[in-house]
């Protein structure tokens, strides 16, 4: 299986400043598609998963336009330009390039 | 709006089989998408459990496969996950998940929190 994985493991962070979480995978993610399918997800406590990101850098409707994907191959990176109180939560990283679907341990984000 | 809800016993004894349904509003399983399960053991990373397509054909965790089972009862537009002789290792969040294709989940239930105990 591909291994995902995110540093750092916690992020405090200052209201109002930028946050940026890094993923990598133990193999590139370029499907035979020419796909890279590297998905975000935020959870909330006390909630689900929600995803927030797909095919590296494109945003679920609904999703504040101050989260950002980027990256290729097996190095990725997710992006807050301005962390807001209600950002709070773990976020995961999760490849569907090689069968099967495997995720990253998360990272904590929090308010300084 | 597309909503998914599991229901099963929060406790299983050891050896015994975890069954749990997830309930599908919103959408007809039969007419699109892989309808799956992930797991969330206590302070581990989630993992994927396996999959049901439209048509009916599985696909399941190659490290969970000779233990689960997934099916689905089209009448009641719902799918099920049966994993047997399970441990403590067992015990986690159990979600039921829509993946439009290359594990590409777009939607998660609320969860159920399943603990394996004697």
């Amino acid at each position: 299986d591909v291994v995902m994985t995110q540093s750092p493991l916690s992020l405090p962070v200052t209201l109002g400043q930028p946050a940026s979480i890094s993923c990598r995978s133990s193999q590139s993610l370029v499907k035979s598609d020419g796909n890279t399918y590297l998905n975000w997800f935020q959870q909330r406590p006390g909630q689900s998963p929600r995803r927030l990101i797909y095919k590296v850098s494109n945003r679920d409707s609904g999703v504040p336009d101050r989260f950002s994907g980027s990256g290729s191959g097996t190095d990725f990176t997710l992006k807050i330009s301005r962390v807001e109180a209600e950002d709070v939560g773990v976020y995961y990283c999760m490849q569907g390039s090689h069968g099967p679907g495997t995720f990253g341990q998360g990272t904590k984000v929090e308010i300084k | 709006q597309v909503q998914l809800q599991e229901s099963g016993p929060g406790l299983v004894k050891p050896s015994e089989t975890l069954s749990l349904t997830c309930a599908v509003s919103g959408y007809s399983i039969t007419s699109g998408y892989f309808w799956g399960w992930v797991r969330q053991p206590p302070g581990m990373r989630l993992e994927w459990i396996g999959s049901i397509y439209h048509s009916g054909n599985t696909y399941y965790n190659p490290s969970l496969k000779s233990r689960v089972t997934i099916s689905r009862d089209t009448s009641k537009n719902q799918f099920s996950l049966k994993v047997n002789y399970v441990t403590a290792a067992d015990t986690a969040m159990y979600y039921c998940v829509r993946d439009n294709g290359n594990w590409e989940i777009d939607l998660w239930g609320q969860g159920a929190l399943v603990t394996v105990s004697s």
